[in-house]
């Protein structure tokens, strides 16, 4: 059973930079066709996917958040990470990580999903 | 970016009701639509995915349909854990993915 886990900071001041890991057990990241996404969800709204990574190292971001975000991989720690820059109090939310399934791309494991709230 | 609405908004239900929640695309997004449940606190969970079908493990009182720009979600007999939020995702448009804005579902 694939279990994926986020962890980061929960606090991140407004102008600096988030940092989130997404750890994955219970399988290879490596391994079968899947995508390896962000998608986030500010309090009492919506879900609004960040980006993804392909084990190769492959990424998409949402042009709405692409100028300062980026995802990366960690292929031997079975993680990947997210780095979202110039954060403002809009960036305040549940952070999750999921696996993505290439071609009809759905997202069939999540992780539980971390806060982080963008305040001085 | 393809827009996706959802109605209605929310819908109060008893035990062993029959729901139906519609999921409109703003084009033609074929089959590529998907649905998921949240419950407060909770990560989303994949209920339904290429509009049909229904992922392992999910109970088979939830059935989706449509094609093209409309689709739904139907359970059969509501049950106390079905309680929860619903969402639609198209991924026609991979990897410029988009949800719906959600259809909450409360006892009445």
């Amino acid at each position: 059973q694939v279990q994926l886990q986020e962890s980061g900071p929960g606090l991140v001041k407004p102008s600096q930079t988030l940092s989130l890991t997404c750890t994955v057990s219970g399988g290879s990241i490596s391994s079968g066709s899947y995508y390896w996404s962000w998608i986030r969800q500010p309090a009492g709204k919506g879900l609004e996917w960040i980006g993804r990574i392909y084990t190769s190292g492959s990424t998409n971001y949402n042009p709405s958040l692409k100028s300062r975000v980026t995802i990366s991989v960690d292929t031997s720690k079975n993680q990947f990470s997210l780095k979202l820059s110039s954060v403002t109090a809009a960036d305040t939310a549940v952070y999750y990580c999921a696996r993505d399934r290439e071609g009809i791309s759905y997202f069939d494991y999540w992780g539980q999903g971390t806060l982080v709230t963008v305040s001085s | 970016d393809i827009q996706m609405t959802q109605s209605p908004s929310s819908l109060s239900a008893s035990v062993g009701d029959r729901v139906t929640i519609t999921c409109r695309a703003s084009q033609s997004i074929s089959s590529y639509l998907n649905w998921y449940q949240q419950k407060p606190g909770k990560a989303p969970k994949l209920l339904i995915y290429a509009a049909s079908s229904l992922q392992s493990g999910v109970p088979s009182r939830f059935s989706g349909s449509g094609s093209g720009t409309d689709f739904t979600l139907t359970i059969s007999s509501l049950q106390p854990e079905d309680f929860a939020t619903y969402y639609c995702q198209q991924s026609y448009s991979t990897p410029r993915v988009t949800f719906g804005p959600g259809t909450k579902v409360d006892i009445k």
